[in-house]
């Protein structure tokens, strides 16, 4: 089946640091891959995606790119801020239609701290 | 504002309560989804519901009981629960015309069951 692994946290930076957060997977098709972010007492929000090899999701500052050869959708920040802690999870979905909803696989999510 | 409205924020119930969790979505989604989250452990799905059928029960306890009456709203019935059913429980919603659509979560009720 699908999976998707992450490095483990937490992660610790000072503020202006660069962030990268490794997430690499293994699907059967041509999946999507996500990177949702979840602030303490959220719920998990969308940060950017990707639905085909090579493509590059960005948003606030956060990018990743598709990477089939290595399996991988790593997530990276150039410069991180205090506003920035909060937990990371990188996840999947098949892009061929599955019956009617989202067959999601999540990583077990990274914990990013960030210190002033 | 998510899209996704989740009551509770909070629950504290006893073993013996029986209470309900409410989820209301108006992105006019057909999919529903309730997860379960755990300090120290992955997201679990629980249940899914695709047009007001449930496609998905991921052997979930019988004491935990969904019920989604319209595409818009989804309920999730809880009685008897154990210690260890205390968690953060979050609800989303999705496409269902499309594969790789993101999910779109609410802001979970936090359940402590005592």
């Amino acid at each position: 089946g699908d999976s998707v692994t992450q490095m483990e946290g937490p992660v610790t930076l000072s503020e202006e640091a660069c962030l990268t957060i490794n997430c690499t997977y293994t699907a059967t098709g041509y999946p999507s891959l996500f990177w949702y972010v979840q602030y303490p007492g959220e719920g998990l929000q969308l940060l950017l995606k990707a639905t085909k090899a090579d493509d590059k999701g960005s948003n606030k500052g956060f990018e990743a790119t598709y990477r089939k050869e290595t399996t991988s959708f790593h997530l990276e920040k150039g410069s991180v801020q205090v506003s920035d802690s909060a937990v990371y999870f990188c996840a999947l979905t098949e892009n061929r239609y599955s019956g009617g909803y989202q067959k999601v696989t999540f990583g077990t999510g990274t914990k990013l701290q960030v210190i002033p | 504002e998510t899209g996704v409205t989740q009551t509770p924020r909070h629950l504290v119930m006893g073993m013996t309560n029986k209470k309900s969790l409410k989820c209301e979505q108006h992105l006019g989604h057909n999919a529903m989804y309730w997860y379960k989250q755990s300090a120290k452990k992955p997201l679990e799905l629980m249940f899914v519901y695709n047009f007001k059928e449930q496609t998905e029960n991921n052997s979930v306890p019988s004491r935990f009981s969904p019920e989604c009456p319209n595409s818009s709203h989804l309920f999730l019935h809880l009685h008897t629960l154990q210690p260890e059913d205390s968690a953060l429980y979050l609800c989303a919603s999705s496409p269902t015309d499309r594969g790789g659509s993101p999910l779109h979560f609410g802001n979970g009720t936090r359940l402590t069951v005592t």
